[in-house]
């Protein structure tokens, strides 16, 4: 079995400060992890990926998330937020061999100006 | 197509009515997953196409769901005698399957049973 936890309903930050929205999964065997972003009355958008490699990827928008095996997390973080980051943020698991994405409960990111 | 189309986009039925949501998935793209989100609560899955393989339908919630896949492509999500907890916005998906692609969704079909 395979979850997902997303600890924060919400997420408020300061325009400009750094914005992290934290993941801690479950998953037998080598994790496949996703973060995705729904802005409002939209559909998923996919911001990146852990595969392999790398423990720091890089994603659309300037996001970035650490893959730390240790403590089963993928958090995601940007250095510098805007208003316009301000949606509902969803992080994903699969096990290595498994095509079915099981989903967090998603965060809530408010940026204020 | 250039991303996953989803019709209708908003949906408003009277309880007991059937209702039929379609997906065209990305050209090229053999695998198809359909989504449930409801209101303030996370991805809910329903059901995987991949090809001509048996579909995997673990997470239809009740004998009132069913979806088919046309010559592995469009594909349609049917519910039938609908309720009011059937009230969601309804996800389709696409990607290529491979373990780790990326799986790339549509707008959603917005549905409010009344």
């Amino acid at each position: 079995a395979q979850s997902v936890a997303q600890p924060e309903d919400q997420v408020n930050v300061a325009e400009g400060n750094p914005l992290t929205v934290k993941c801690t999964y479950s998953v037998s065997g080598n994790p496949y992890l996703f973060w995705y972003v729904q802005y409002p009355n939209r559909g998923l958008q996919f911001l990146l990926k852990y595969i392999t490699g790398d423990n720091l990827v890089k994603g659309s928008y300037g996001f970035e998330a650490e893959f730390n095996k240790s403590q089963t997390s993928f958090h995601l973080k940007k250095p510098s937020a805007l208003v316009s980051d301000s949606a509902l943020y969803f992080c994903a698991v699969s096990q290595s061999n498994d095509y079915k994405l099981s989903f967090g409960a998603g965060t809530t990111v408010t940026v204020r100006a | 197509g250039a991303g996953v189309s989803q019709s209708p986009s908003n949906k408003v039925t009277e309880k007991g009515k059937d209702v039929e949501l379609r997906c065209d998935p990305i050209s090229g793209h053999t695998a198809l997953y359909w989504y449930r989100q409801s209101l303030g609560q996370g991805l809910e899955f329903l059901i995987y196409f991949q090809g001509n393989s048996a579909p995997d339908k673990s997470g239809l919630p009740s004998d009132r769901f069913s979806a088919e896949r046309t010559g592995g492509s469009v594909s349609t999500l049917t519910i039938q005698r609908t309720q009011q907890e059937d009230s969601a916005v309804y996800l389709c998906a696409s990607t290529r399957p491979r373990a780790g692609n990326t799986i790339y969704f549509g707008e959603g079909s917005w549905l409010t049973v009344v």
